[in-house]
């Protein structure tokens, strides 16, 4: 069965500093893997996916994430963070042979410091 | 950019009444999924419908829940008789094509519902 744990509830960072935002998973199959973040009243909005073509996946504003299927990680980072990034970010499974399920783990909550 | 919406974004009722969550996803979207955070936990899938029929549910979308395309544009989330574990955020989601991993599924702000 499909399951993803991300390990830290809350991570607190300095604006400028590197932001790393640790996810393992689990997966019978060759799993899709996505990250999306939360703004305070918004929508969950995709920041990246990754789905069996490169590893090392680059998304949107700066973030990028490594697969490594040998570690079973998806972790996300990001070399320097702005205030912006303040939010709650969740690593993300999609349950293969479904209609699209997707399994969540139960979020990072990033702080930036100024 | 076009985005899902979500009405109302919070709702208080009483157990025991009947509450309908609306949702309007993208419009060339065609398949459909609601899913739920009760506070301090994981999102959970509940169901995904596509061409006027549900697809997929999981084991929480049991016969006091629903959900219908009553036209082009929106789709709801029926809750029949709402219980105080009903309490969590609801969370709409469309996508443009789907039936398989690695599509992606666009979110809307959530309804916040509580149930007294």
């Amino acid at each position: 069965a499909q399951s993803v744990t991300q390990l830290d509830s809350h991570v607190s960072v300095s604006e400028g500093t590197p932001v790393l935002l640790r996810c393992n998973y689990s997966s019978s199959y060759s799993p899709s893997l996505f990250w999306y973040v939360q703004h305070p009243n918004k929508g969950l909005q995709l920041l990246l996916k990754y789905t069996s073509a490169a590893t090392l996946v680059k998304g949107i504003n700066g973030f990028e994430a490594e697969f490594k299927k040998s570690e079973t990680s998806f972790h996300l980072t990001k070399p320097s963070a702005h205030m912006s990034d303040a939010a709650e970010y969740f690593c993300v499974v999609s349950v293969g042979g479904s209609q699209g399920n997707l399994i969540f783990g139960k979020g990072t909550k990033l702080s930036v410091k100024p | 950019e076009p985005e899902v919406t979500q009405t109302p974004s919070h709702q208080v009722t009483q157990m025991g009444q009947e509450v309908i969550l609306r949702c309007v996803p993208i419009s060339n979207h065609l398949y459909f999924y609601w899913y739920r955070q009760i506070l301090g936990q994981k999102v959970e899938f509940l169901v995904s419908f596509y061409n006027n029929e549900i697809s997929e549910k999981s084991e929480i979308f049991d016969d006091q829940f629903s959900v219908e395309r009553p036209d082009g544009s929106n789709f709801t989330l029926k809750i029949r008789s709402t219980k105080l574990e009903d309490s969590a955020m609801y969370f709409c989601a469309s996508s443009l094509v789907g039936g398989g991993a690695g599509e992606t599924q666009y979110f809307g702000p959530g309804t916040r519902l509580l149930v007294l």
